[in-house]
């Protein structure tokens, strides 16, 4: 029972344009959000996180916007990059079990 | 300065060994973690330390079993390696539970023959 999921496994976009991943969830228990970034033979690495009381982050070039009735984040990149490619990793938690459920990942390539 | 290193990066062994993979962090973090990547790359949490203790023990078959001498260390041991165990094993690290970001080390792919 996968209750984080990313139904996209990969998406391509042009240098310059918006970069949209899409992850949905289950559990409406869920109150912590993350997106990861991973680079082949590399641990994920953290990029940015948002929690259930907002629906929007923002951090540089990536944005994070959540919506709770319709159990779904999303996490845009604008202007997409070359060195932006890589796979998307988004992670939910509950506050106070201690662990991350990690989607599947979305392998984001951007064409030069 | 490598924040979380795992060693070894490759491990390739014969079904029915024991091996072990150990992890450090250098971040003064009290929570450390195992992840599993299988190969349809579900990323899944396997165990996790707060402060030397368990707290996050998934249904793992009792073949692995973590140890965490102290709160930079968080070592895996597996017994009886079984053709199944073949994956990526990420350590990770937070500065406590949630509401914090991880950070994952490079990974160690374990392939078992």
């Amino acid at each position: 029972d996968q209750q984080v999921k990313q139904n996209s496994p990969s998406l391509s976009v042009q240098e310059g344009r918006i970069s949209i991943l899409n992850c949905d969830y289950t559990n409406s228990m869920f109150d912590y959000f993350l997106w990861y970034k991973k680079y082949p033979a590399e641990g994920p690495t953290f990029l940015i996180s948002i929690s259930s009381i907002k629906d929007k982050n923002e951090d540089g070039r990536f944005t994070v916007f959540l919506n709770k009735s319709a159990k779904h984040l999303s996490l845009h990149i604008v202007p997409s990059q070359p060195g932006d490619s890589a796979v998307y990793f988004c992670a939910a938690s509950v506050s106070g079990t201690y662990k991350y459920i990690f989607g599947t990942g979305t392998r984001l390539k951007v064409l030069a | 300065d490598t924040a979380v290193s795992q060693t070894p990066k490759y491990l390739v062994t014969q079904m029915g060994n024991d091996k072990s993979i150990k992890c450090e962090q250098n971040l003064g973090h009290d929570t450390m973690y195992w992840y599993k990547q299988d190969s349809k790359k579900f990323l899944k949490i396997m165990f996790s330390y707060n402060n030397k203790e368990l707290i996050i023990n998934e249904t793992v078959p009792n073949r692995f079993s973590p140890k965490s001498p102290d709160k930079a260390h968080l070592n895996l041991h597996i017994n009886s390696l079984e053709l199944g165990d073949s994956a990526v094993y990420f350590c990770a690290s937070s500065q406590d539970t949630i509401g914090y970001e991880q950070f994952f080390g490079p990974g160690t792919r374990l392939t078992v023959l």
